[in-house]
């Protein structure tokens, strides 16, 4: 029963290329967020969204954008893919009832910029 | 601003209990949370504790807080080879606020 889908677990393009990565929750959640995460550096906070068409930087934006027209959905896009931004991208989303700590993670998607 | 710091590395025998340690610098955090991530596989939730609470235990695990020094741990009894992962610490102001995340410690696991 997965819960946070990514569309792709490993992803190589070419530098300078605009790259689309895609995020898909079916909890019904309001919040969602992209880190990503680098050896030594743990996860590092990209953007993130309370609601639909609402977007907050986070600590790392430089080089990132992000969309979220439906609340299922949270892409994160790189406009000009550069290789510092070869890493470990996750997806993650929260929100619901009291109930519901912490968050829910997707796989990953391995990004590789060449 | 906030941090959160874990040492990068633990090794521990099968059978032994392992000890890994967290500390944080924001004292407004109220969840505490404490995530594993298994080789090619997303995080996934172990446990968490709220600020007002010093220990909290489900089964292999024991969750210490001492607040005072912003200190965190999550001892696991009995480790087991299924235990090597990345263990991230996280803290957060409420339950679905953005998490702020250590560098992960790797525990590895060995006969």
């Amino acid at each position: 029963d997965v819960k946070v889908t990514q569309s792709s677990r490993y992803l190589v393009k070419r530098t300078g290329e605009k790259v689309f990565l895609e995020c898909v929750q079916d909890m019904d959640h309001e919040n969602m967020f992209w880190y990503r995460q680098d050896p030594g550096l743990g996860l590092r906070l990209i953007y993130f969204s309370y609601d639909v068409k609402m977007k907050e930087k986070g600590d790392i934006p430089e080089g990132y954008s992000v969309s979220r027209e439906k609340k299922e959905r949270f892409s994160l896009i790189l406009e000009s893919a550069s290789t510092n931004q070869t890493s470990m991208y996750l997806c993650a989303s929260s929100g619901g009832t009291d109930d519901n700590y912490g968050y829910t993670f997707g796989s990953g998607t391995r990004l590789t910029v060449v | 601003g906030e941090d959160v710091e874990q040492s990068l590395f633990l090794s521990v025998r099968e059978g032994d209990s392992s000890v890994i340690n967290c500390t944080y610098t924001d004292s407004s955090s109220t969840y505490l949370y404490w995530y594993k991530q298994e080789p090619g596989a997303g995080l996934q939730l172990l446990t968490y504790i709220f600020s007002n609470m010093d220990m909290k235990q489900d089964q292999r695990l024991t969750v210490l807080l001492n607040k005072k020094d912003k200190h965190l741990s999550l001892r696991i009894a009995d480790t087991q080879t299924g235990d090597s992962a990345i263990y991230f610490c996280a803290e957060s102001i409420n339950h679905t606020d953005k998490l702020i995340f250590g560098t992960g410690t790797r525990l590895q696991v060995f006969p």
